[in-house]
Formats: C-alpha cells, structure tokens, sequence
C-alpha cells in the first residue's frame, strides 16, 4: 500500500511561471514532510520540509503548503526556471515513531524556456 | 556536494555472489540510513543505524545486513545476489538532534548491476 502519492508522473511549465507539484498521503501518523530534488546519476537534494504543526513554509522561490485535514502537501516554485527540471519527491516520516522516510514516486519537472 | 560519500559509484556482479557498499556520513552526523531505488519503485528504506546500533528495519531482505562501525562509516552487505536486486542504493545521514534536524542528506548512491 502506498502512504505517499505523487499522482502526476509528470509536469512541463514555461519559465518564469509558477509549477506547482502535489503530493497525498494516508498515514496519519506522518508528522513531518520533506521535498527532494533529483537530477539524473544524483543523490536525492534535499529542498525544503514542513512540520505538522505548520501549514506552509517558504524558502526563496519554493514554498511547501500542508493540508492536514486533505492529508495533502504542494510545493510550488516561483519563478520556474530552467535549471529547476529534475525529478521532484515528496517524502514523510513519523518523527515519533520511525525516523525513515517514506518516499512517493516522483514527479518529473520540465521547464521550457 | 551533501557531504555524504558512497564507494562505489558502479558495480557490475552475477548472480549468487556478494558485494559491500559503503557510506561515508556527513561530518557530525549520526544516523546513517540505506534506501534501495529499483526501476519501477520510488525509494524504499531499507536499514537506519545510530550511533553504531540498528535503529529502524524497512524491507530489507535477509540476504541483505549492514553496519555501522566507530567512526561512523557505514557498509550494506548484499549476498547471494539475483537479478531483481539491480538497483541503485543510497546512504542518507542526518544529525539527529534537534526537532530542526529531521532532514536526510543524500550520497550519490552506487548503482549496482547483477548479470
């Protein structure tokens, strides 16, 4: 069973507009969210992240919007830029519990100049 | 650079043999995490250690065991090998300190082909 959903393989965008990438989760238990950045032959690069108790927190040009109650998390980035084409997850962990991420599929991120 | 090294980046190994990977940490960092990513999954967590112990187990076949050694290095030994456990794993690391230290840094991983 997948507790965390990335729905859209993929998303293309023209540069300079907002891309807005989603993610869904099951787990209830999860309490803290993370995005990651992935380019090919890569580690995982960790973007931003959010704690429960919060419902949005912004660094620069990404922001991570939480909706408990949807059991949902969106990151959005402003400006989109061309360097920002990566596969992007969205990962959780039960900080109470077991500290290991849990990790959806990815969405691959395109952004045409 | 995350700060996180994994040697080595490629291995090419047949079926039933054995191979070890290992992770480097970042500077400071305790925990150590393996996660395997296979072509038609996302990332699974496979084994974490802290500080030398086993923290927390995912998936992780019993062909497959890790540890984490004093000076923090970690090594993930994978044995009799098949073909379906071609697939890229990655250390992670995190300080493991403060409410603010839940982030997870990744190494470049080490893409692992069994023929």
């Amino acid at each position: 069973d997948q507790q965390v959903k990335q729905n859209s393989p993929s998303l293309s965008v023209q540069e300079g507009r907002i891309s807005i990438l989603n993610c869904d989760y099951t787990n209830s238990m999860f309490d803290y969210f993370l995005w990651y950045k992935k380019y090919p032959a890569e580690g995982p690069t960790f973007l931003i992240s959010i704690s429960s108790i919060k419902d949005k927190n912004e660094d620069g040009r990404f922001t991570v919007f939480l909706n408990k109650s949807a059991k949902h998390l969106s990151l959005h980035i402003v400006p989109s830029q061309p360097g920002d084409s990566a596969v992007y997850f969205c990962a959780a962990s039960d900080q109470g519990g077991s500290e290991k991420l849990v990790f959806g599929k990815g969405t691959k991120l395109t952004v045409n100049p | 650079d995350s700060g996180v090294t994994q040697t080595p980046k490629h291995l090419i190994t047949a079926t039933g043999q054995r191979v070890t990977l290992r992770c480097s940490p970042r500077s400071g960092d305790l925990s150590v995490y393996w996660y395997q990513q296979s072509l038609d999954q996302g990332l699974q967590f496979l084994i974490q250690y802290y500080n030398g112990e086993e923290r927390a187990k995912g998936n992780i076949l019993e062909r497959f065991s890790a540890q984490q050694f004093p000076d923090l290095h970690s090594e993930l030994n994978l044995s009799s090998l098949e073909l379906g456990d071609s697939a890229l794993y990655f250390c992670a690391s995190s300080p493991r300190g403060s409410p603010e230290s839940y982030e997870q840094y990744f190494g470049p991983g080490t893409r692992l082909t069994v023929t």
